[in-house]
């Protein structure tokens, strides 16, 4: 019962590498999205998609880009990192449930960039 | 703009004393819906409830407890005599409905320390 798996659960960078995070979900939902969680700022969304193919700008989308060629996978990207992306990670996925989709969360990436 | 405020940064308690977290929520909307996350220490999310806004019920599970207040649009979390099992952040969320329904808007948290 897999669930939501992100990988690598710890990544060290330096500034101006690039990376890709990893999401997969096995439940067939056709909604995934990324946050990012900072201290005191609770978690803030960064892109989104609602099915393959299909994705879409979060509140803090810069810096990151995305892609959903499956449903079952959506990876993160970070072109050139900077310590500003310093942060944890998580990938969520949901399905229409008409009274407010409950979103299910991976184990999150915990990032450095030094 | 929607916004969610948990105005309490950190809370400690000794064990088996009740502790309530508050939440209060901006939105324009009249259809939206209210979720409770916690994050223990081991770090991944997990959902505790959730509310939609035509649902003013009050409920219980267990030692949990949601009060939902339309009139003062808060969504206040009580655990009756806590538990150290209870320490974690906790997040309250909003969503609004249609095409911003699977976009949650999180609070800051609420560290809840449980002391034995």
């Amino acid at each position: 019962n897999a669930g939501v798996t992100q990988t690598p659960k710890f990544q060290v960078l330096k500034t101006g590498q690039s990376m890709t995070l990893q999401c997969a979900q096995d439940m067939n939902h056709e909604y995934m999205s990324w946050y990012r969680q900072d201290p005191g700022m609770g978690l803030r969304l960064i892109h989104y998609s609602v099915g393959a193919g299909i994705t879409d700008q979060g509140e803090v989308p810069n810096g990151y880009n995305v892609s959903r060629s499956t449903t079952e996978d959506f990876p993160l990207r970070l072109l050139s990192a900077a310590p500003s992306q310093t942060s944890v990670y998580f990938c969520a996925s949901s399905y229409s449930q008409g009274l407010g989709n409950i979103q299910y969360f991976g184990a999150g990436t915990r990032l450095s960039v030094l | 703009a929607q916004k969610v405020t948990q105005a309490q940064t950190e809370i400690s308690v000794v064990e088996k004393e009740d502790v309530t977290l508050d939440c209060v929520y901006e939105t324009r909307d009249t259809t939206y819906y209210l979720f409770w996350y916690k994050q223990p220490p081991s770090g991944e999310l997990v959902f505790l409830i959730r509310r939609n806004s035509f649902d003013e019920q009050n409920e219980i599970s267990g030692r949990y407890s949601w009060n939902f207040q339309k009139s003062t649009s808060s969504f206040n979390f009580t655990i009756t005599a806590s538990q150290v099992v209870d320490s974690a952040v906790y997040f309250c969320a909003l969503s609004e409905a249609g095409d911003s329904s699977y976009k949650l808007i999180f609070g800051s948290g609420t560290r809840l320390l449980v002391r034995p």
